[in-house]
C-alpha cells in the first residue's frame, strides 16, 4: 500500500466550477499536509499548507484535512483556465536532519472554456 | 527572493559521460534537496542536505554524487548513468527547523537524457 493515495484524473470542468482534489494517507506520522501545483516543464509551486484538522481558505483555495480519517482535499472555486495544471498533494515529517516530503500521484486538472 | 535556479535546464549525456547538475538559493535556507521526477509521477527525494552536511540519502545509486559546497550551493555530479536515469531533476531548499521548514521551494528542474 503506497504512504499516498491521489486520483491521478485527469478531470476536465468547465470555466466557473468547483473543483475537489483529494488524497488519502496511512502514515500517522506525517505533520504537515501541503498542495503543490505543477505546471509542465516547470517544478512544483506552494500552494497551501496546513498541520492540524480543519478548513484553511486562501482566495479560491480551501484545504481541508481530516486527521481522524487520514484524508486530505483541496477546493478550487471559480476554476479558471490558468488554474490548468497537475496538482499534488504532499505530506512531511521529520526524518534525520530535514524534512521528508512524500508527494501523491497528482491530479491532472484541466479547466476548460 | 523566492527564487531557486538551476543550471543546465537541459541535459544529454552518454553513459560514459561525467556532467553535473547545479543549483542555487539566496534565501539564506539551510536545508537543500535533490529530486527525481519521472514523466507522469510525483517527485521521488533523493538527498538532502541540512547545514551542508548530508542527512538523508534515500538508498540513490552511488553513480549519483551529491555535493553542497556551500549554504547557497547544491550540485549533483553524474556518472556512468543508465537510459532509465533519464528524468526531470528538482532541486528544493527549505527552512531547517520551526514550521515553514516543510515549505520547501523548488526550481524549475534539468530535463536530463541519457543516451
Amino acid at each position: 500500500q503506497k504512504e499516498v493515495e491521489q486520483d491521478p484524473g485527469p478531470l476536465s470542468v468547465p470555466e466557473g466550477a468547483i473543483v475537489s482534489l483529494n488524497c488519502t494517507y496511512s502514515n500517522s506520522a506525517f505533520q504537515y499536509f501541503m498542495w503543490y501545483r505543477q505546471y509542465s516543464r516547470k517544478g512544483p509551486e506552494l500552494l497551501m499548507y496546513t498541520y492540524s484538522s480543519g478548513n484553511k481558505e486562501d482566495g479560491r483555495f480551501t484545504a481541508q484535512v481530516d486527521k481522524s480519517s487520514k484524508y486530505i482535499s483541496l477546493f478550487i472555486r471559480d476554476s479558471q483556465p490558468s488554474d490548468s495544471a497537475t496538482y499534488l498533494c504532499a505530506m512531511s515529517q521529520i526524518k534525520g536532519g530535514g524534512n521528508k516530503l512524500t508527494f501523491g500521484t497528482g491530479t491532472q486538472l484541466k479547466v476548460e472554456l | 527572493d523566492t527564487e531557486v535556479t538551476q543550471t543546465p535546464k537541459h541535459l544529454v549525456m552518454g553513459m560514459t559521460n561525467k556532467k553535473s547538475l547545479k543549483c542555487e538559493q539566496h534565501m539564506g535556507h539551510r536545508a537543500m534537496y535533490w529530486y527525481k521526477q519521472k514523466a507522469k509521477k510525483p517527485p521521488e527525494l533523493m538527498f538532502v542536505y541540512s547545514y551542508e552536511k548530508l542527512s538523508i540519502n534515500e538508498s540513490v545509486p552511488s553513480r549519483f554524487s551529491p555535493e553542497c559546497p556551500n549554504s547557497s550551493l547544491l550540485n549533483l555530479h553524474l556518472h556512468a548513468l543508465q537510459p532509465e536515469d533519464s528524468a526531470l531533476y528538482l532541486c528544493a531548499s527549505s527552512q531547517v527547523r520551526g514550521a515553514p521548514s516543510y515549505e520547501q521551494y523548488f526550481g524549475p528542474g534539468t530535463r536530463l537524457t541519457v543516451t
